[in-house]
């Protein structure tokens, strides 16, 4: 039962380029959304997140979009850089009557940004 | 450097002796979440502890697996009689408060534990 999907195991980009990484969901009642970035053998860095009450979010050269209906959101990286070379993973809140905050992750997508 | 500390970084045990992995959460943080992270998964929750509290452990396995999170010291997550299929990375995250409260979690680098 994946309740947050990342379809996309892989992404190649060429640097100055948009980069685009998609996250669809199931479950209405998440009301948080996080993306992390991941290097080999370090924990993931929180990048980005979004409130469901919001359907976008900036931080420099990241933008998340947040669309309810469909349940899906989208990170953009713009422009791209060798150094976004990681995996990146898509994360909800669960905000059902426990509310305990744990997180539930895609299962990541790859990306690689050519020099 | 006040992050989230895991140690040790990487762990080997044979199979049938135990495992320890502590996490000391960020500075003025009072809540803990440990995940695992199988080869080529995405993380999976375990469990969710605040000081001397274990508040949800829907995540983890009924059996060999146990968290504690004492007044004083780190939270350690210990697995009895391990088995091959625990061989993963453990990953540790905290946050000042309920996360729930739209905080985000920020991570350690992970403990590695391999079971020969």
């Amino acid at each position: 039962d994946q309740q947050v999907k990342q379809n996309s195991p892989s992404l190649s980009v060429q640097e100055g380029r948009i980069s685009i990484l998609n996250c669809d969901y199931t479950n209405s009642m998440f009301d948080y959304f996080l993306w992390y970035k991941k290097y080999p053998a370090e924990g993931p860095t929180f990048l980005i997140s979004i409130s469901s009450i919001k359907d976008k979010n900036e931080d420099g050269r990241f933008t998340v979009f947040l669309n309810k209906s469909a349940k899906h959101l989208s990170l953009h990286i713009v422009p791209s850089q060798p150094g976004d070379s990681a995996v990146y993973f898509c994360a909800a809140s669960d905000g059902g009557s426990s509310n305990t905050g744990k997180l539930i992750f895609g299962q990541g997508t790859t990306l690689q940004v050519k020099p | 450097n006040a992050g989230v500390m895991q140690n040790p970084r990487h762990l080997v045990r044979r199979r049938g002796q135990e495992a320890r992995l502590r996490c000391s959460p960020m500075k003025g943080h009072s809540h803990v979440y440990w995940y695992r992270q199988l080869p080529e998964e995405g993380l999976k929750f375990m469990v969710y502890l605040q000081k001397e509290n274990i508040i949800d452990e829907s995540g983890m396995p009924k059996e060999r697996f146990s968290a504690e999170f004492p007044k004083e010291g780190p939270s350690i997550l210990r697995i009895q009689q391990v088995v091959r299929g625990d061989s993963a990375a453990y990953f540790c995250a905290s946050s000042p408060r309920n996360a729930g409260g739209n905080q985000p979690q920020h991570f350690g680098d992970g403990t590695r534990l391999s079971i020969l």
